[in-house]
């Protein structure tokens, strides 16, 4: 099966820059994908990894080692509105696209 | 626009009902699901469904049915035999072999 750890909660200023960390156990890895849901709302795409290193889009960037078997998404120049619950994801064993979420990290931005 | 929808926003159960819970995308997606979010935790999958008349059980399928006759439409039905199903229900999509799943906006369901 998979399963993925992450911190229950973050906490950061405005302006600052935070980590969520991802570290995840599963047979037959293809990628890891990153959602934001507010609360209340729908989760929403952020990112996806397939391959070591950076991505960045815009604020946003998440990194991926395969062979830590960890990866993080990073956010830079924090807003109120940054304020959500964030979720890593990998595609399950057996080459089905269905993911096995994390149970989420909840980012609190204060002013 | 493109995009998913679910219907109602709330809904209401009484003991011993079934309740329907509605999904509709209009973006082609082949591949649909359901998930189940209860407060503080990750996303359960209850069906799945990757083709028209095909459907699959997830992770929690016990207690809950589903139907998938039309591509744009995989409602989910919440029956009596669910013990437990006050929570925050999330419908997505998905090409056939896409990794982004696109969700709609929920319905949370509370029991009488």
């Amino acid at each position: 099966g998979q399963s993925l750890e992450q911190p229950s909660e973050v906490t950061a200023v405005e302006g600052a820059i935070v980590q969520i960390n991802c570290t995840y156990q599963t047979s037959g890895f293809y990628g890891l994908s990153w959602y934001q849901q507010h609360d209340g709302g729908a989760p929403t795409f952020l990112s996806y990894n397939a391959l070591d290193g950076l991505e960045e889009t815009g604020r946003f960037s998440s990194f991926l080692s395969r062979s830590d078997s960890y990866g993080y998404l990073l956010l830079q120049e924090l807003q109120m509105k940054d304020s959500a619950s964030y979720f890593c994801a990998v595609r399950r064993s057996g080459g089905s696209y269905i993911p096995t979420f994390g149970r989420g990290t909840s980012l609190i931005v204060h002013p | 626009d493109g995009g998913i929808t679910q219907s109602p926003k709330y809904l209401f159960r009484k003991e011993g009902q079934n309740v329907t819970l509605s999904c509709e995308q209009n973006l082609n997606h082949d591949a649909m699901y359901w998930y189940r979010q209860d407060p503080g935790q990750g996303l359960r999958l209850i069906y799945y469904s990757q083709i028209v008349n095909d459907f699959q059980k997830g992770d929690i399928a016990e207690g809950y049915s589903v139907s998938r006759e039309k591509k744009e439409s995989f409602p989910l039905t919440v029956t009596s035999a669910q013990k437990n199903p006050t929570a925050f229900y999330l419908c997505a999509s998905s090409i056939k072999r896409g990794e982004t799943q696109y969700f709609g906006p929920g319905t949370r369901l509370l029991v009488l």
